[in-house]
């Protein structure tokens, strides 16, 4: 069964004080990893596409990594509005499959 | 990146009505639209997935009667929450993927429901 685990399911951190969100995937053939940053009452907001092992991509304070087994999202020196849930998801390898989603890791950071 | 627009964000209904929500896609074409339900801290679930023109497939456990799901066009999918009882009162967002096959899907703003 295709599933997708996030940790840790809360992370505080001060402003400045770098840290790292994983999510751990088992699929049948992955398609590609998703990283969605999602604000209270609101729909995810797309950040990252990740399609194989060992791809990297970086948008400001945020890196992606990919494994064959998972994800990372490194936020370095973050601020308070880099708070909000990160949602991680995955597509098995079957075009036009929908999205299955982690819980997601709710990160708070304070000044 | 892409547009997804949703309507209306917020409704209360009355038990035993119905409610409908839009999903348009602003600036593509999109072939399939996906419905999912969000309850407070939990992951999105998915409920249906909707190809333009053709019935839309429900995931194990979701009744088809009580969510009715229509892609008439290109650019518009609707949920219509038929009956509506407390219970059903959730976050419901709904994402479209272009006609080009690419991976990305983008999401709407996200409906909340609150039936009293």
């Amino acid at each position: 069964e295709d599933q997708v685990t996030q940790s840790p399911e809360a992370l505080r951190l001060q402003e400045g004080e770098s840290s790292s969100l994983n999510c751990s995937y088992t699929v049948s053939g992955l398609r590609g990893l998703f990283w969605y940053r999602q604000d209270p009452g609101k729909g995810p907001e797309f950040l990252f596409t990740l399609y194989s092992a060992g791809e990297e991509k970086e948008k400001e304070r945020l890196k992606a990594t990919l494994t064959k087994k998972e994800s990372f999202l490194h936020i370095t020196a973050p601020k308070p509005e880099d708070s909000a849930t990160y949602l991680c998801a995955v597509q098995a390898n079957q075009a036009g499959t929908a999205l299955i989603f982690g819980k997601g890791t709710t990160l708070s950071v304070s000044s | 990146g892409a547009v997804v627009s949703q309507h209306p964000s917020r409704v209360i209904c009355k038990s035993g009505t119905s409610v409908k929500i839009e999903c348009r896609s602003l600036d593509f074409q999109a072939t399939t639209m996906f419905w999912y339900r969000q309850f407070p801290k939990q992951s999105l679930m998915l409920m249906a997935t909707s190809n333009e023109g053709s019935k839309a497939t429900y995931e194990q456990g979701v009744e088809k009667d009580k969510f009715l799901i229509n892609h008439a066009s290109l650019t518009l999918s609707t949920l219509t929450v038929t009956s509506a009882h407390p219970e059903d009162s959730s976050f419901y967002i709904c994402s479209a993927r272009d006609h080009t096959g690419t991976t990305e899907a983008f999401f709407g703003q996200g409906t909340r429901l609150t039936v009293v």
